[in-house]
């Protein structure tokens, strides 16, 4: 069973469209994350969530908008694509507030807008 | 507010050397972690090895050992008996009480050489 699943992997869109990515995660961990891997490949934290309490909200669009249904689950939904979109999206997940607990990752999505 | 550096953005090593590659911090709190992340050419983000703020002795973990320095705070990935296969982007990252959140590095490449 795969910990962090996400799909899609791929992700192929015109600009203006609006698509989502999914994620899940078995390993009952209470807070789950976005991050976006850009071209350079640096990794940066959009979104953490608690029990489906919205935690961290760095500096994104507001065309990005995270929506946890239970704490098992991060959906990540963009509106109105743009080119700067184009990037790696991770979801992953930890136990919150744990300093010794490292973070299990999804597999990635790539999202290429064209 | 935490910190990451690395500053070799690519490193060469000869297959069955050792490598070490450098990693720097700074975070005002005493309590933290620190972790290393392997990223093949696939993608997917794999935990390496960890080591806590108040443990006394450097992690390892198989060829991977961590030479941690508290009062130099950093935290360097030693690969013992490098492999073809270590050819990755390698990240550096760490979690404190304060954060919350996985804050990263901006990788290094590493290349090992038959």
């Amino acid at each position: 069973d795969t910990a962090v699943s996400q799909t899609p992997k791929y992700l192929v869109t015109q600009m203006g469209n609006d698509k989502s990515i999914k994620c899940e995660q078995n390993l009952g961990h209470d807070t789950m994350y976005w991050y976006k891997q850009d071209s350079k490949k640096f990794l940066k934290i959009m979104f953490s969530y608690n029990n489906k309490e919205l935690i961290i909200n760095e500096t994104v669009p507001n065309r990005f908008s995270p929506k946890s249904p239970d704490k098992a689950h991060l959906n990540l939904h963009i509106n109105s694509l743009e080119l700067g979109d184009s990037a790696v999206y991770f979801c992953a997940s930890s136990p919150l507030g744990l300093v010794d607990y490292g973070y299990t990752f999804g597999s990635g999505t790539r999202l290429t807008v064209v | 507010a935490q910190k990451i550096t690395q500053t070799q953005p690519g490193m060469f090593v000869q297959e069955k050397e050792a490598v070490t590659l450098d990693c720097t911090y700074d975070t005002s709190d005493p309590s933290y972690g620190l972790f290393w992340y392997k990223q093949p050419s696939s993608g997917e983000m794999i935990f390496l090895i960890y080591q806590g703020s108040y443990d006394q002795q450097n992690a390892t973990e198989g060829r991977y050992s961590l030479n941690f320095q508290k009062a130099r705070k950093s935290a360097n990935l030693v690969i013992s008996a490098s492999q073809l296969g270590d050819s990755a982007m390698y990240f550096c990252a760490m979690r404190d009480r304060g954060g919350n959140k996985l804050v990263f590095g901006a990788g290094t490449i590493l290349r090992v050489k038959s």
